[in-house]
């Protein structure tokens, strides 16, 4: 079993410039989740979605927006990248808001 | 606003002591806590995870307490090995329907040999 897989690894992006990080799980897991790490503010959330079809807006939303089409994927969009956006992003998924949220590898972003 | 907050943010320790890491939470609405282990350039591993209704709880090598009266968690590794160097993260969920986790900034823990 992958469990949750994220795309790209990595990725250098011009400032203006629209990305999409793809983020699959294959637990059927209802709930998913996209934060950000920053060194010294730990991890903060960006987006999540409770179930498919829902998504609601995190602690730092501002930027990016998400979608929920179906219970395996939570692509996260960046519409026009800003350097403030260079970060570490981790999607998570989550059976249910009493069970633990399992992560995917991470994707680095570096927005020039 | 309610937070998790950790109070040492470094812990070096011998290989093959005992390592506790603290962490102190400020919702006493919080019903579920959780462990998490994050090495270098990976995402966070679950360890372990306690409900309120407990106080202790233990998996392998690994021991989580709660403390509900300080708002305290812990977690103790036995006998540290060199493997268990990483940043650890508590977390809470607070319930409710929004199915979020609020995190600590974490512990860094180093073994030395």
């Amino acid at each position: 079993t992958a469990g949750i897989t994220q795309a790209p690894t990595s990725q250098i992006l011009a400032a203006g410039r629209s990305m999409t990080l793809r983020c699959t799980q294959d637990m059927r897991h209802n709930a998913m989740y996209w934060y950000r790490q920053d060194l010294g503010l730990g991890l903060r959330l960006i987006h999540y979605s409770n179930t498919a079809g829902t998504t609601g807006k995190g602690e730092v939303p501002d930027g990016y927006s998400v979608s929920r089409a179906n219970t395996d994927d939570f692509p996260l969009t960046l519409a026009s990248a800003v350097p403030s956006q260079t970060s570490v992003y981790f999607c998570a998924s989550g059976a249910g808001h009493t069970d633990t949220q399992y992560f995917g590898p991470g994707t680095r972003l570096t927005v020039l | 606003g309610e937070s998790v907050g950790l109070h040492l943010p470094t812990l070096s320790v011998q290989e093959g002591d005992n390592s506790i890491i603290n962490c102190a939470y400020s919702n006493s609405a919080s019903d579920y806590f959780i462990w998490y282990k994050q090495e270098s350039g990976k995402g966070p591993q679950f360890i372990i995870d306690i409900r309120s209704n407990m106080d202790k709880r233990q998996g392998q090598r690994v021991t989580v307490l709660l403390n509900k009266t300080v708002k305290h968690l812990s977690l103790q590794i036995a006998a540290t090995q060199p493997g268990d160097s990483a940043v650890y993260f508590c977390a809470e969920n607070s319930g409710g329907s929004n199915y979020k986790l609020t995190f600590g900034k974490g512990t860094l823990l180093t073994v030395n040999p």
